[in-house]
């Protein structure tokens, strides 16, 4: 398996675009987690899909953050209207059994919003 | 929600002197307890966990204690070396409605110098 993969890798773009980071997590694995890394916050959990339908969300900080798992092989994390505050390190993690077992995180996808 | 904390946020340590990284956390029907290791530049990758069944794990030279009384959980790295440097991560999950939510501690900055 090629692991947790995640595009783009690095997205630059300027304030006020619409940005969408996409994921594909491991086969077999019924869970997919979306994390935020800043130096400021830490690793912060945004989103959380077990079985493809959203658990928990309550780490996305407001309604510009939106998610989707259309099929079990397949999320993304959008954001609409992007704001430089929204410079981070985007991660995918996927697992089997939610937070139970072992998270495998993606490569990570590098924002900067100008 | 669960509370996970972590110390210290940055430990220095000379190469072949032991490391110790304490976490502690709030939800007592927490029962799994991971530790991720990120490099610089790199996604975070589980090195060692433990379920709360045990109280002891170890490989090689790291070990994890759990003190579920306590509700602490820590990681020990024996004869560190350069190639250990990283930040370290714990997690504890929250528990809620049959869902295993993973919160992460702030991170640890280990820096092992040779």
């Amino acid at each position: 398996d090629a692991g947790v993969i995640q595009s783009p890798r690095h997205e630059v773009t300027e304030m006020g675009q619409e940005v969408t980071l996409r994921c594909k997590p491991i086969s077999g694995h019924n869970s997919l987690f979306w994390y935020r890394q800043t130096m400021m916050r830490g690793l912060e959990l945004l989103i959380y899909f077990n079985n493809n339908v959203p658990i928990d969300d309550s780490g996305m900080p407001e309604d510009r953050f939106s998610a989707k798992m259309p099929n079990a092989s397949f999320s993304t994390l959008k954001i609409q209207p992007s704001e430089p505050r929204d410079s981070a390190v985007y991660f995918c993690a996927s697992s089997f059994a939610s937070g139970r077992n072992e998270q495998f995180f993606g490569p990570g996808t590098r924002l900067t919003v100008l | 929600g669960e509370n996970v904390e972590q110390h210290p946020s940055t430990l220095s340590v000379q190469e072949g002197d032991s490391a110790v990284i304490k976490c502690t956390y709030s939800d007592s029907a927490s029962n799994y307890f991971p530790w991720y290791k990120q490099e610089l530049g790199k996604r975070p990758q589980l090195i060692i966990d433990i379920r709360s069944n045990v109280g002891e794990k170890k490989d090689q030279r790291i070990a994890v204690t759990l003190n579920k009384t306590a509700k602490h959980f820590s990681l020990h790295i024996t004869e560190t070396q350069p190639e250990d440097s990283a930040v370290y991560f714990c997690a504890a999950p929250l528990v809620s409605g049959g869902s295993y939510i993973p919160t992460f501690g702030r991170g640890t900055s280990l820096i092992v110098h040779p």
